[in-house]
């Protein structure tokens, strides 16, 4: 079956300008998550939808991050006046239930580049 | 504090050796899991093994093999025969009961295998 969809595979912004990610999760996945990964490094944990709700959105680094899931499936990853620190590729991984021993399933990332 | 250690930054070896990918985690809870996910070049995290705190069962698979020792701590990972399509970025990472929509993940360990 179709993997977690990730669009655009590539954003290249200028600083202080809006961009919106787009994650289509697996159908019937719960839970939807949102990573960030800069190079080098590990994924970070940003925010943690169960259905609609954002569970947990501790990980959101400041106010210009937000994130929506209106229908329980797509969700979209917003970001505000776009910093050259928010240049990283940004993950979107879901899950069937949330639960502590479900694998995250992630999809290839958006590059986000902000020049 | 860095939940999930992975000191080995990057290591070359040639094909048909044997690799250790070490991790170590630190955690408070009783109740956790441990995984391992492998980043080739095209940029997808692939899950490859979950590890309950409760089993600390080696676990093979093939050509990969899993060592929990809740002594030390660690959760390594070997690759026998190594060929060049290991070549990745593998990641260790934690979920825990606690704080169980976070899962935490190393920094990586870049494998390359060279032919």
């Amino acid at each position: 079956g179709a993997g977690v969809s990730q669009t655009p595979s590539n954003k290249v912004t200028e600083k202080g300008k809006y961009v919106e990610l787009r994650c289509d999760p697996i159908s019937g996945h719960t839970a939807l998550y949102w990573y960030r990964q800069s190079l080098g490094q590990g994924p970070e944990f940003l925010i943690y939808f169960q259905g609609t709700g954002a569970a947990d959105d501790s990980g959101l680094p400041n106010d210009r991050f937000f994130a929506v899931r209106p229908e329980g499936s797509v969700s979209t990853l917003k970001i505000q006046r776009t910093e050259r620190g928010d240049s990283a590729v940004y993950l979107c991984a879901s899950s069937p239930t949330g639960s502590i021993n479900s694998p995250l399933h992630f999809g290839n990332g958006t590059r986000l580049t902000v020049t | 504090a860095q939940k999930v250690t992975q000191a080995q930054t990057e290591i070359s070896v040639v094909e048909k050796e044997d690799v250790t990918l070490d991790c170590v985690y630190e955690t408070r809870d009783t109740t956790y899991y441990l995984f391992w996910y492998k980043q080739p070049p095209s940029g997808e995290l692939v899950f490859l093994i979950r590890r309950n705190s409760f089993d600390e069962q080696n676990e093979i698979s093939g050509r990969y093999s899993w060592n929990f020792q809740k002594s030390t701590s660690s959760f390594n990972f070997t690759i026998t025969a190594s060929q060049v399509v290991d070549s990745a970025v593998y990641f260790c990472a934690l979920s825990e009961e606690n704080t169980g929509n976070q899962f935490y993940f190393g920094t990586g360990t870049s494998l390359t295998v060279i032919p």
